[in-house]
């Protein structure tokens, strides 16, 4: 998808591990977002930003932290990796209100 | 209770049928996203509603904010259709985005 990158797209982590997933989208978004995706659990909000300087926790916040230094990009990082964190990320970003999501194209992270 | 329930969970439909999917909400939303996701994992955004009805070729989406529901129907359905579909809403000030579980639809000939 134009507009949002995120690496890697595939990393294998023993537990333990700690590692960050980039995010960057070059569309002057406000609000960005990261999520995991499980089988049969769709998608979950882990935090999300409104705006640079600003974090809010979503729905599965924890084991995860984040960084929205600027505007254009948002990390997502993972201190001691476990294997509950074995999963698909995606991150998107959104304008101001009405506009279009864009999502990055995903990181399959496997926990060992 | 999630915030954003899909119906039905699985759909499958031969080429040619109408199909619906259902969303329904149960928070105070400024937006609700209709999304695509083929098999590989890309997920695309099919619409953005706030209020009334879209249309983009096959597919129509409508939203009844007091009800607190959207539907995605699908025109003569097509292979090239199957797909899991997602509904998501915006809500807060903060922009929060609530995934439903999806609607996992196959189109066969």
């Amino acid at each position: 998808n134009a507009g949002v990158t995120q690496t890697p797209k595939f990393q294998v982590l023993k537990t333990g591990q700690s590692m960050t997933l980039q995010c960057a989208q070059d569309m002057n978004h406000n609000s960005m977002y990261w999520y995991r995706q499980d089988p049969g659990m769709g998608l979950r909000l882990i935090y999300y930003s409104a705006s640079e300087g600003t974090t809010d926790k979503g729905e599965v916040p924890n084991g995860y932290n984040v960084s929205r230094l600027n505007k254009r990009e948002f990390s997502l990082r993972l201190e001691s990796a476990a294997p509950s964190q074995t999963s698909v990320y995606f991150c998107a970003s959104r304008g101001r209100a009405g506009n279009t999501i864009y999502f990055g194209e995903g990181s399959w992270l496997t926990v060992v | 209770k999630n915030e954003v329930e899909q119906s039905p969970q699985n759909l499958t439909a031969q080429e040619g049928e109408f199909i619906t999917i259902n969303c329904s909400y149960s928070v105070g939303i400024s937006a609700l996203h209709w999304l695509q996701q083929h098999p590989g994992g890309g997920i695309v955004s099919l619409f953005m509603l706030s209020s009334g009805k879209k249309k983009h070729g096959r597919l129509i989406a409508t939203i009844n904010i007091q009800e607190k529901h959207s539907s995605l129907h699908i025109t003569a359905s097509h292979p090239r259709d199957s797909a899991v579909y997602i509904c998501a809403v915006i809500s807060g000030t903060a922009s929060k985005l609530t995934f439903g579980t999806g609607t996992r639809l196959q189109v066969t000939l």
